[in-house]
């Protein structure tokens, strides 16, 4: 299926851990993106790429890093990982008119 | 940066009854987005409005962007317990380069009760 795929879907960390969370998309989508969201607080953006080989800073990027790995595949990685880190992540994938988005990776800092 | 106010945070209403959420801007945006998010599930598009005035349905849902282009508005005729989720505006802030990084309003809750 057409789309955007998401791993894990679920994960728990001890505070100072680190892990990847990992996107691929099937949809030829030059630009991708990660967002955050967390309750009450709606979706914020922590890092897209706009193409291959860029990327850039969003809302809240610090204590994060990203990979275009290639076209399809954009990563999310946390270098040591804090309960404030706490949220469910999405991806996605698209241009103006209307992104597609993962499933969600639910992340979980004790 | 480019800030989006959406209200209500939270609606409760009976089914049948309608709904509407509305997103504020205090720039002039270039476009606007609607997105869906099923309980437990991700955001889903619904539409994108670009012209000022502009009105657009999808059977019981209308969707309206002010004519000063800083405002827009979600309405659902004749609520149904399928209608429950989350409703999303999201505008563009890069101007509609191609890149189209999106700022979401923070959302309105929609619970339906039968």
């Amino acid at each position: 299926n057409a789309g955007v795929t998401q791993t894990p879907k679920f994960q728990v960390l001890k505070t100072g851990q680190s892990m990847t969370l990992q996107c691929a998309q099937d949809m030829n989508h030059n630009s991708m993106y990660w967002y955050r969201q967390d309750p009450g607080m709606g979706l914020r953006l922590i890092y897209y790429s706009a193409s291959e080989g860029t990327t850039d800073k969003g809302e809240v990027p610090n204590g994060y890093n990203v990979s275009r790995l290639n076209k399809r595949e954009f990563s999310l990685r946390l270098e040591s990982a804090a309960p404030s880190q706490t949220s469910v992540y999405f991806c996605a994938g698209g241009v103006v008119n209307g992104y597609t988005f993962g499933s969600g990776t639910r992340l979980t800092v004790v | 940066g480019q800030q989006v106010m959406q209200i209500p945070q939270y609606q409760h209403v009976q089914e049948g009854e309608d709904f509407t959420t509305y997103c504020n801007s205090s720039t002039t945006l270039s476009n606007i987005q609607w997105y869906k998010q099923r309980p437990g599930g991700h955001p889903v598009f619904l539409i994108q409005l670009v012209k000022s005035g502009e009105v657009k349905k999808q059977k019981r849902l209308t969707f309206q962007f002010g004519e000063a282009k800083k405002n827009s508005s979600l309405h659902i005729t004749a609520t149904q317990t399928t209608d429950v989720g989350t409703y999303f505006c999201a505008a563009d802030n890069a101007g509609g380069t191609s890149y189209g990084k999106l700022t979401f309003g923070q959302g309105t809750i929609l619970t339906v009760h039968p």
